[in-house]
């Protein structure tokens, strides 16, 4: 069974730090890996996808790297602004699509 | 282009009542998801449909949580009864057949059991 880690719970870091979210996964037998942004009260907004066969994706301030071999990934914040203020959350794809999530990390940016 | 919308947003009830909760997928998509998201913890899949049929529903407590999605668009999810345990915000999701690994949520209805 898929069991994703994300350490620690909750961040807090002046703006303008770059930062870096980790996340660990147990099975390395997926098909991707996802990152979440999720605002209080509010769903959850697809960041960035990476498949299995990909090292990162960059979007903009973010990126995500993947090293599917030791069961981590990573998402990088550059200049990080109180707008990004959220919880992040990874997620692992395995066999039908299934999304096996991470418990994610309250990200708190101060002016 | 409407997003995946969720009805109520927040309800209220005793323990040992009946809820429902409604989803509408965004158009066309073919793939509904309902899932579970307990305080600070990560989204659960509780079911999901391909069309009209449920393909998962492995991890769907069926001694008290029912789901359907008639005609295969809009979904209900329910709960008789209520209890404790299952407060929690439930999440809708869908995705279009052609790019499946790619799932839009809904905001979620949140529900209080008291």
């Amino acid at each position: 069974k898929q069991e994703v880690t994300q350490i620690p719970a909750a961040l807090s870091v002046p703006e303008g730090e770059n930062l870096v979210l980790n996340c660990s996964f147990t099975d390395s037998a997926i098909y991707n890996l996802q990152w979440f942004r999720q605002d209080p009260g509010k769903g959850l907004t697809s960041l960035l996808l990476i498949q299995s066969s990909q090292r990162e994706q960059t979007s903009g301030r973010l990126n995500a790297s993947l090293d599917k071999s030791s069961g981590r990934s990573t998402l990088y914040i550059a200049a990080s602004q109180p707008g990004d203020s959220a919880t992040y959350l990874c997620a692992a794809t395995g066999a039908n699509s299934k999304l096996t999530f991470g418990k994610g990390i309250t990200l708190s940016v101060r002016p | 282009e409407a997003g995946v919308v969720q009805s109520p947003r927040y309800k209220i009830i005793e323990k040992k009542q009946p809820v429902a909760f409604w989803c509408n997928p965004i158009s066309g998509h073919n793939t509904l998801y309902w899932y579970r998201q307990n305080l600070g913890q990560g989204p659960e899949l509780l079911i999901r449909y391909e069309n009209e049929e449920a393909v998962d529903d492995s991890q769907l407590p069926k001694d008290r949580f029912s789901a359907e999605r008639l005609k295969g668009v809009d979904s209900t999810l329910k709960i008789q009864p209520a209890e404790l345990g299952d407060s929690a915000v439930y999440l809708c999701a869908s995705s279009p057949w052609d790019s499946q690994e790619t799932q839009y949520f809904g905001p979620g209805t949140r529900l209080l059991v008291l």
